[in-house]
């Protein structure tokens, strides 16, 4: 699905960078979302954004910075990570915020902190 | 509060033989379920969903899903395998009171050996 796209596919970084994590989507959305995933944990939700407003913030630490200057364009500006930070970072988007609307993703952003 | 539970880490199945996906769920409302498919590498595809209506759900590749609300339970099924299906597989629960969020389960690995 081309729908959502992440770039890079793959970052290694060290904990003293700072880098970026981009989210473009095409489907004409107005929510988006950024979710952790790491090996044998149920995904985790970061953020969710509707209507460029950030309607969640799930607890998750200031080394982590969203942005989304518009409906179709979601960042996450990363600074002094920890390894334990190392994951796959997937931002998905749907129709609305509403409980009945499906979320498409993006393939991830692979991220490995040295 | 919502939760949702694939009580099996992996399923192992012979191409060409039924599948089946487990899942059980628990909201305080009327539950919105969903089924995503992750392939190596890429972010998660959506399957189907329930909101409402017919308790058999069709979705893409053949799979169906059927509600089960007294037994709170929204399993995945195919009838005759592929070993294309291999995947990881996860199911997700939004209470209808619930507006962003998706509780995801921890994911189940299936494999189809030829």
């Amino acid at each position: 699905e081309t729908g959502v796209t992440q770039t890079p596919r793959h970052l290694v970084m060290g904990m003293t960078n700072k880098k970026s994590l981009k989210c473009e989507q095409h489907l004409g959305h107005n929510a988006m979302y950024w979710y952790k995933q790491s090996a044998k944990k149920p995904l985790e939700l970061m953020f969710v954004y509707n209507f460029k407003e950030q309607t969640e913030n799930n607890s998750v630490p200031s080394r982590f910075s969203p942005e989304c200057p518009n409906s179709s364009h979601l960042f996450l500006h990363l600074h002094t990570l920890q390894p334990e930070d190392s994951a796959l970072y997937l931002c998905a988007s749907s129709q609305t915020t509403a409980a009945n609307q499906p979320q498409h993703f993006g393939d991830g952003t692979r991220l490995s902190i040295l | 509060a919502q939760s949702v539970a694939q009580p099996e880490d992996q399923v192992n199945v012979a191409e060409g033989n039924p599948l089946t996906v487990k899942c059980t769920y628990s909201v305080s409302g009327n539950p919105y379920l969903f089924w995503y498919v992750q392939y190596p590498n890429r972010g998660l595809q959506f399957l189907l969903k329930y909101i409402t209506g017919d308790n058999l759900v069709k979705g893409s590749y053949g799979f169906e899903a059927e509600f089960n609300k007294s037994q709170t339970s929204f399993h995945l099924k195919k009838p005759s395998a592929l070993v294309s299906d291999s995947a990881l597989y996860f199911c997700a629960v939004r209470d209808t009171d619930s507006w962003g969020k998706f509780q995801f389960g921890a994911g189940t690995q299936v494999v189809v050996t030829p």
